[in-house]
């Protein structure tokens, strides 16, 4: 059974660095065809991918938040660590991270499953 | 960057068949998931790769896609469909990213 599970601080003040992490079982982060996302979702808004580490250590991330997000795993520890820099109310938001599947072949494809339950994280003096 | 649209909201009333649209820009080339949520959980796939349905989905949970517009068809909704909708492609050109649409919330009458 797949699962990803999603800790950090559920309160974090303005300007402060955001550090959450994703413990996942059941699949390996070495997995070629695997990888893992991580995606937020403010209060009564849109899902908005924020950003991805493939298997060989490859990284994307939003263009909008590029200059924030860091993405890193621990193989070892079955475990992905996203750091948000400059935390701003607007940032308060749930923070699910999933497992993408990714297939390259008559067109290249992903899709996320499955998530973790996410963690709300508010941003707030 | 792609962008995704879909209606806010689709009613429909019990027993009827559903229609979720999403659109894109020759979206019909891309592969188009889509996720179901209910209200304080987590997405959960329903429907990959335009027409496949995951193991556990019911048959009801069909897709399509072509053209600029994909579409997610529930048929014989139930009172438990009623949730929000999220399409999704991958666009694997230049930085890859992950774009999803901006959710449609499915209210049964």
């Amino acid at each position: 059974q797949v699962t990803l599970k999603e800790s950090g601080p559920v309160l974090v003040k303005p300007t402060e660095t955001l550090t959450l992490t994703c413990t996942v079982s059941g699949f390996s982060l070495s997995n070629a065809r695997m990888g893992v996302s991580w995606i937020r979702q403010p209060p009564g808004k849109a899902l908005e991918w924020l950003a991805h580490i493939f298997s060989n250590d490859e990284k994307s991330y939003s263009t909008s938040l590029k200059s924030r997000l860091t993405i890193s795993k621990d193989t070892s520890k079955s475990q992905v660590v996203l750091t948000m820099t400059n935390m701003d109310p607007v940032d308060t938001a749930t923070y699910y991270c999933a497992r993408s599947i990714i297939e390259i072949a008559a067109r290249p494809i992903s899709w996320f499953d499955p998530w973790g339950q996410g963690t709300l994280v508010t941003v707030s003096s | 960057s792609y962008v995704l649209t879909q209606p806010p909201s689709v009613s429909v009333a019990p027993g009827q068949t559903a229609r979720i649209t999403c659109g894109g820009n020759n979206i019909g080339s891309k592969s188009v998931h889509w996720y179901q949520q209910k209200p304080g959980q987590a997405p959960v796939l329903v429907v990959y790769d335009d027409s496949d349905r995951p193991s556990g989905i019911p048959e009801r949970f069909s897709g399509s896609n072509s053209g600029n517009t994909a579409t997610l068809t529930i048929s014989r909704v139930e009172a438990g469909d009623e949730a929000d909708y999220y399409c999704q492609v991958w666009d694997s050109s230049s930085d890859h990213s992950w774009v999803f649409g901006g959710g449609t919330k499915l209210t049964v009458l």
